[in-house]
């Protein structure tokens, strides 16, 4: 079925590292997606969205890359800090209406000191 | 503070009786949504509101009821609760026009049906 995944289920950086999240999706209809980030015991915070007439977008020491030809999405935290350690997902919006989403599995990023 | 609000936090019921989490937003925002998170499963959809009187099904609407008479509550019904929709439940908002955006989510309750 149409679905968003996640090629790691987890990472582990060094505190000032990158990282880079991976995900895939498999609606090529989709023209919408967002990250989010979810820490422990907490609800999901929004980190930054990107849309499908765009190829990159930054923020503050986030970056998101949207590949449409092999339909993968990437975020890429610069210098990365223990504060960045919790799960980070990705979700799709598939075009039909843009109240709907659908969220990857997450990627647990854990960063050592 | 601008913020989502949930209750209960945590609900501990039994099959069958009718329970009702409410949600509600002070930031004026026109979408609400409501997903429920089980390990593995990530997060998935169950209902979403472009506006008042306005909802639609998300993912996984089964056994579960919204309503949206006004702009900042959006409360998710269970009419006859069963185990497997013992879950986490977050609601969220966003006052993007035309679609979720940047949503931002209320604290979760932890709904245990026995």
């Amino acid at each position: 079925g149409e679905s968003v995944g996640l090629h790691l289920p987890t990472l582990s950086v060094q505190e000032g590292d990158n990282s880079i999240i991976n995900c895939a999706y498999s609606n090529s209809a989709s023209d919408y997606f967002i990250w989010y980030k979810q820490e422990s015991g907490k609800g999901p915070q929004f980190i930054i969205d990107i849309r499908s007439n765009m190829d990159k977008r930054q923020g503050q020491r986030v970056t998101v890359l949207l590949n449409k030809t092999v339909k993968h999405l990437s975020l890429q935290i610069a210098a990365t800090q223990p504060g960045d350690s919790a799960v980070y997902f990705c979700a799709e919006n598939k075009g039909t209406s843009y109240g709907k989403l659908t969220f990857g599995q997450g990627t647990i990023l854990t960063v050592h000191p | 503070e601008a913020q989502v609000t949930q209750n209960p936090r945590y609900l501990i019921t039994v099959t069958g009786k009718k329970l009702t989490v409410t949600c509600s937003q002070n930031m004026n925002h026109e979408y609400m949504s409501w997903y429920r998170q089980d390990p593995g499963l990530g997060l998935r959809q169950i209902y979403y509101s472009m506006n008042v009187e306005v909802t639609d099904k998300g993912d996984v609407p089964e056994g579960y009821k919204v309503s949206r008479k006004e702009k900042r509550n959006f409360p998710l019904i269970l009419e006859s609760p069963s185990p497997n929709q013992t879950s986490l439940y977050f609601c969220a908002s966003s006052f993007t026009s035309g679609g979720a955006g940047e949503q931002y989510f209320g604290p979760g309750t932890r709904l245990t049906v026995t």
